[in-house]
């Protein structure tokens, strides 16, 4: 089946620095990725989407200069979260979908912790 | 507003058991309802799926019931295992542009007891 993958795992960064995490899909390509954010014990968040080639379309409320996406290629695509703070640190998830059918696959998640 | 409302927020069964999770929605335009388990430390994975025109699907030791004029559905787990012990989201979809944009509920932490 599809597989996502997602990099790093783990991350923890000083306050004011950037991160980036990547987003891979492995044996397929996705025009299309997704990236959640969930904070602990709580349900996934859209933040945006991610079109290859394009820029993203962000949801309600995210900020677009805060949480930068790239979607340089048909099986990558990057958040870099710059300037961190405390407050950015959550649980990072892509998901991507092969093909035109209902098969989205989830990454399996970046924690950050910003200190 | 939260468009999908799941319950209960946490579970506990006994080997064996049958676990059941509810979730209700709102919009009717919503065309695609899956539920995804999730461990602790990793991302969602895909349990089982199910479409309106459905009532009933069934996979395995999962059933997916669906009730589109209460607008609900609901996910039983039969003879649940410890192994089954994690938190399941049920979610909702609705077509915009060319792909799904899901909502998902709030999650059930399932643990079953040996």
């Amino acid at each position: 089946g599809a597989v996502v993958s997602q990099h790093p795992s783990w991350v923890i960064c000083k306050s004011g620095t950037s991160v980036k995490i990547e987003c891979r899909s492995l044996d397929f390509q996705a025009t299309t990725m997704f990236w959640y954010r969930q904070f602990p014990k709580q349900s996934l968040m859209l933040m945006a989407t991610s079109n290859e080639g394009s820029k993203a379309t962000y949801e309600q409320g995210v900020e677009k200069d805060k949480f930068l996406i790239n979607h340089a290629s048909l099986t990558l695509s990057t958040l870099t979260v710059t300037s961190a703070h405390p407050e950015d640190s959550s649980f990072y998830i892509c998901s991507a979908r092969e093909g035109r059918n209902y098969g989205y696959t989830f990454g399996s998640g970046t924690r950050l912790t910003v200190v | 507003q939260q468009q999908v409302k799941q319950s209960p927020q946490s579970l506990i069964v006994q080997k064996g058991g049958i676990s059941i999770i509810n979730c209700a929605y709102e919009n009717t335009a919503f065309d695609y309802f899956p539920w995804y388990q999730q461990f602790p430390g990793k991302g969602p994975a895909l349990l089982i799926a199910i479409r309106p025109d459905v009532s009933e699907k069934k996979e395995g030791r999962f059933t997916i019931s669906f009730n589109k004029s209460a607008k609900q559905f609901s996910l039983h787990i039969m003879d649940s295992q410890p192994g089954d012990s994690a938190t399941y989201f049920c979610a909702a979809s609705i077509v915009r542009y060319n792909f799904n944009k899901f909502y998902f509920g709030s999650g059930t932490k399932l643990n079953v007891k040996p």
